[in-house]
């Protein structure tokens, strides 16, 4: 699976948008990008995936470019329980093993 | 509720001494595995299985047994740990049903283990 560039940390306002960015230049046509984050030392918890379209769900929203070499996780108005480190994960679904594999993450804060 | 659950949440034992760390699932998942987190390592899979009596190893398997004799469980037992395997451990599953799978892991709350 290809593999994915994250900034380190982050700092974002309580109450505006945080935008999460993530570079995966070498991804195939296969691939999905899905994005997971983990609270404090809590289990990883799935937020959103897509293949090639922009999508939204209730947590939040994935922009990606039309070249796909890169996406944007968009939360929209970040609360403090936001802040956890932000994972973006490249995956194909012949993965045989299914396997995520997380890189080091974006460690959003959010500050009041 | 739909849960993955994992026991024991914490333990501190020995090295050498033989440790079983549980994982159950409720969603009739086919997929299960393990991971370990350690800082400055990120997550690694241990173990992964596809589903019952089908089990194969993921980057980090040595030291480690799993077994799949249920859907629902999927146990990772330490026959002799090592103060190396101190780590937090995470249970997860999926689905693997090609046309309905979004990829979606579901983990447990994880298992901080201390071996001494």
């Amino acid at each position: 699976d290809a593999k994915t560039t994250q900034p380190t940390s982050m700092d974002c306002a309580e109450g505006r948008a945080a935008n999460l960015p993530c570079n995966h230049s070498t991804i195939s046509g296969n691939e999905y990008v899905y994005w997971y984050r983990q609270i404090h030392s809590q289990g990883p918890q799935y937020i959103i995936h897509g293949l090639k379209n922009n999508e939204t769900n209730e947590m939040a929203s994935l922009i990606i470019t039309e070249d796909r070499k890169s996406s944007t996780l968009i939360l929209p108005h970040a609360t403090l329980r936001d802040t956890a480190v932000y994972y973006c994960i490249v995956r194909s679904l012949n993965n045989a093993g299914n396997m995520l594999t997380f890189g080091g993450g974006t460690r959003l804060m959010v500050k009041p | 509720e739909a849960q993955v659950t994992q026991n024991p949440r914490y333990l501190i034992t020995v090295t050498g001494k033989k440790l079983t760390v549980t994982c159950s699932q409720n969603m009739n998942h086919e997929y299960m595995s393990w991971y370990r987190q350690d800082p400055g390592l990120g997550l690694r899979q241990i173990y992964y299985s596809m589903n019952v009596e089908v089990t194969d190893k993921g980057d980090v398997p040595e030291g480690y047994k799993v077994s799949r004799k249920e859907k629902r469980n999927f146990p990772l037992i330490l026959e002799s740990p090592s103060p190396n395997q101190t780590s937090l451990y995470f249970c997860a599953s999926s689905r693997r049903d090609r046309v309905r799978d979004t990829g979606e892991l579901f983990f447990g709350e994880g298992s901080r283990l201390t071996v001494l």
